[in-house]
């Protein structure tokens, strides 16, 4: 089974509705990652999590919501959907330690806001 | 400014030949990591190497070659005599001890491999 799992795989909405995103592990990391990845922009952080209690913004945070449930789940929530947020989106987890730690990814969500 | 650039958007090569991926970063920090991801056409993100700002020692696995230089702050990635399922998009990315595990990615790569 895969340590990093995302749901839904793909997911079809429109204009201004509310859709979470899921997010699960099973290696035992403490910190949690959101990022979006566009064409021709590489990928960009959404939200971070170091800890069931720390949650932080990061670089494109506007629009988007995130909940750390437990340690081992971390969704992302589009409140109001818009067509610019259709992306490719991805979970990542990471230790905690130094800082510098590889942060391993989870097969990707691919949203489409019509 | 960005961190991580690579400004080889795509690339197209004949299989068997070498390609080489450049990778430029920028930072204050003294110590800091450098990773490559591949992506392949299925999407996921398959982390490939990681290396710290104190080990300037290239590293080699298989066909694959990372060359690591300060000086010209750049970590270049090298394939040697390319296959078809080396065809992804790859990224280079920077994580900085003072953002503390914040990761900057480059834009990307497009290798294709032709047969």
């Amino acid at each position: 089974d895969a340590d990093v799992t995302q749901t839904p795989r793909n997911r079809i909405t429109k204009t201004g509705k509310r859709i979470m995103l899921e997010c699960s592990q099973t290696k035992g990391h403490d910190r949690m990652y959101w990022y979006r990845q566009d064409p021709g922009l590489g990928l960009r952080l959404i939200y971070y999590s170091f800890d069931v209690k720390d949650i932080n913004k990061g670089e494109i945070s506007d629009g988007y919501s995130v909940s750390r449930q437990a340690q081992a789940k971390f969704s992302l929530s589009l409140e109001s959907a818009i067509p610019n947020q259709t992306a490719l989106y991805f979970c990542a987890t990471s230790t905690s330690g130094t800082g510098l730690e590889t942060q391993y990814f989870g097969p990707g969500t691919r949203l489409l806001v019509l | 400014a960005q961190k991580v650039t690579q400004a080889q958007t795509e690339i197209s090569v004949v299989e068997k030949e070498d390609v080489t991926l450049d990778c430029v970063y920028e930072t204050r920090d003294t110590t800091y990591y450098l990773f490559w991801y591949k992506q392949p056409p299925s999407g996921e993100l398959v982390f490939l190497i990681r290396r710290n700002s104190f080990d300037e020692q290239n590293e080699i696995s298989g066909r694959y070659s990372w060359n690591f230089q300060k000086s010209t702050s750049s970590f270049n990635f090298t394939i040697t005599a390319s296959q078809v399922v080396d065809s992804a998009v790859y990224f280079c990315a920077l994580s900085e001890a003072y953002t503390g595990n914040q990761f900057y990615f480059g834009t990307g790569t497009s290798l294709t491999v032709i047969p």
